[in-house]
């Protein structure tokens, strides 16, 4: 059964430095997203990406992030300068047509 | 923004027991989801939900949409010990646009044998 991937599991980085989060979402799919779990809470949405560009993003989807579609297969999500508060689990999800999203494994993000 | 109300947020119950939650919001939802979650995972799809009304079954788990799409159920049937886990609902709102999915608190489910 397809599925989402991402890269790395874990990652561990020094404030200030930024990182790159990896997604291979489903081939056929054509809508991404991003979301993040802090420890011991709720889902929270990040961003979507359709066509190309991003559809909608939330207030936590400041200016540090970036997203990007590089080829037809990756999906990344950048912070470009980590804060401590940015420590989460970092989860891609896409879609096809209907509205069922299906999610990665994520990626634990430890900022020190 | 919308919120998704989860209760309750634990329960310890017997392996063999019913077990049941809910999630209701003071907006409207066009889609209801349930998603499991087992540590260090990500969330993985139990049942999808699309009409006011519906009821859907997978295997021991039932969940409803309500018919006022402000909430919505799931109910599992004859614990098992591999039921373990945080159960989240999730919902997409229903003005155009919405792509996005908001979750609820979760409940975590732990069973004793």
């Amino acid at each position: 059964e397809p599925e989402v991937t991402q890269t790395p599991s874990h990652q561990v980085t020094q404030m200030g430095q930024e990182v790159i989060l990896r997604c291979v979402p489903i081939s056929n799919h054509l809508y991404f997203y991003w979301y993040r779990q802090i420890l011991g809470q709720k889902v929270e949405f990040l961003v979507s990406f359709y066509n190309n560009e991003i559809s909608e993003k939330s207030e936590i989807f400041d200016d540090q992030f970036s997203v990007e579609r590089p080829d037809g297969s990756n999906f990344t999500l950048k912070i470009r300068s980590t804060k401590l508060e940015d420590s989460a689990m970092y989860f891609c999800a896409s879609r096809q047509n209907q509205e069922t999203q299906y999610f990665g494994p994520g990626t634990r993000l430890l900022v020190l | 923004g919308q919120q998704l109300n989860q209760s309750p947020q634990s329960m310890f119950i017997q392996e063999g027991e019913d077990v049941s939650m809910n999630c209701t919001s003071s907006s409207i939802f066009n889609t209801w989801l349930w998603y499991k979650q087992d540590p260090g995972e990500g969330p993985v799809l139990l049942i999808a939900l699309y009409k006011a009304g519906e009821l859907t079954s997978n295997g021991r788990l039932t969940a409803q949409f309500g018919i006022t799409r402000k909430d919505s159920f799931l109910n599992i049937s004859a614990s098992i010990p591999s039921d373990v886990g945080i159960y989240f609902c999730a919902g997409q709102p229903i003005f155009q646009g919405a792509q996005k999915l908001v979750f609820g608190q979760g409940t975590r489910l732990t069973i004793n044998p």
